[in-house]
């Protein structure tokens, strides 16, 4: 079953931050974030496996509470470039051959 | 070190006809997946594969579409009696096992 992403879209000024949240159903064991240009291929963020991690490199960051099967991403300070679709992906705890299941997909645009 | 290559980067074929698609991933990874992206809309998994091996087809459609990955060679997706609802974006990614999955630039398929 398809994580369930919020919000949609979010607009945003340059400077601003914003948190996209990423929620399954199923019990997870380890979720991937991406983010996609407009007719480009999806560019990896980061992973975050069960345990409850937090990651992140520069101002992108993202954490997993397992308990909740829930992540978010956080993006501080936004700029220009981070503009774009974001992608999360799961894998399930029950799945044995770790094949990632995308929301549908978190439309971000940040503008001057 | 060059990144996931896929070929063509746009192919156009008319119903009825078949579209090979190509995938070489990225050096030293072993892990292929295929996905389909419709115009705006999310990343549908379609396949996951290892060499000479297919791990997970359960996206797959069941008639009309097969993938492979020899052991020498590029992954292909072949699509046999292309239709309109085919065309879409498709995805290749490849990866070591665990890790995140690395996106090649895509095979655009136009159906007439």
């Amino acid at each position: 079953q398809q994580p369930v992403q919020s919000p949609q879209a979010v607009i945003l000024r340059e400077g601003e931050d914003a948190v996209i949240n990423c929620s399954s159903s199923k019990a997870l064991y380890s979720v991937h974030w991406y983010r996609q240009k407009h007719g480009e291929a999806p560019v990896f963020l980061m992973i975050l496996l069960k345990g409850g991690e937090q990651k992140g490199h520069e101002k992108i960051s993202a954490s997993f509470n397992e308990k909740k099967q829930q992540s978010s991403l956080y993006l501080t300070a936004s700029q220009l470039s981070y503009s774009g679709t974001y992608f999360c992906g799961t894998v399930s705890l029950e799945s044995n051959t770790g094949k990632l299941i995308f929301g549908q997909g978190t439309t971000l645009q940040v503008k001057p | 070190n060059a990144g996931v290559m896929q070929n063509p980067r746009h192919l156009v074929r008319r119903r009825g006809q078949e579209a090979r698609l190509r995938c070489s991933p990225m050096k030293g990874h072993s892990h292929v997946y295929w996905y389909r992206q419709l115009p705006e809309e999310g990343l549908k998994f379609m396949v996951y594969l290892q060499k000479e091996n297919i791990i997970d087809e359960s996206g797959m459609p069941k008639e009309r579409f097969s993938a492979e990955f020899p052991k020498e060679g590029p992954s292909i997706l072949r699509i046999q009696q292309v239709v309109r609802g085919d065309s879409a974006a498709y995805f290749c990614a490849s990866s070591p096992p665990g890790t995140g999955q690395f996106f090649g630039p895509g095979t655009r398929l136009t159906v007439l």
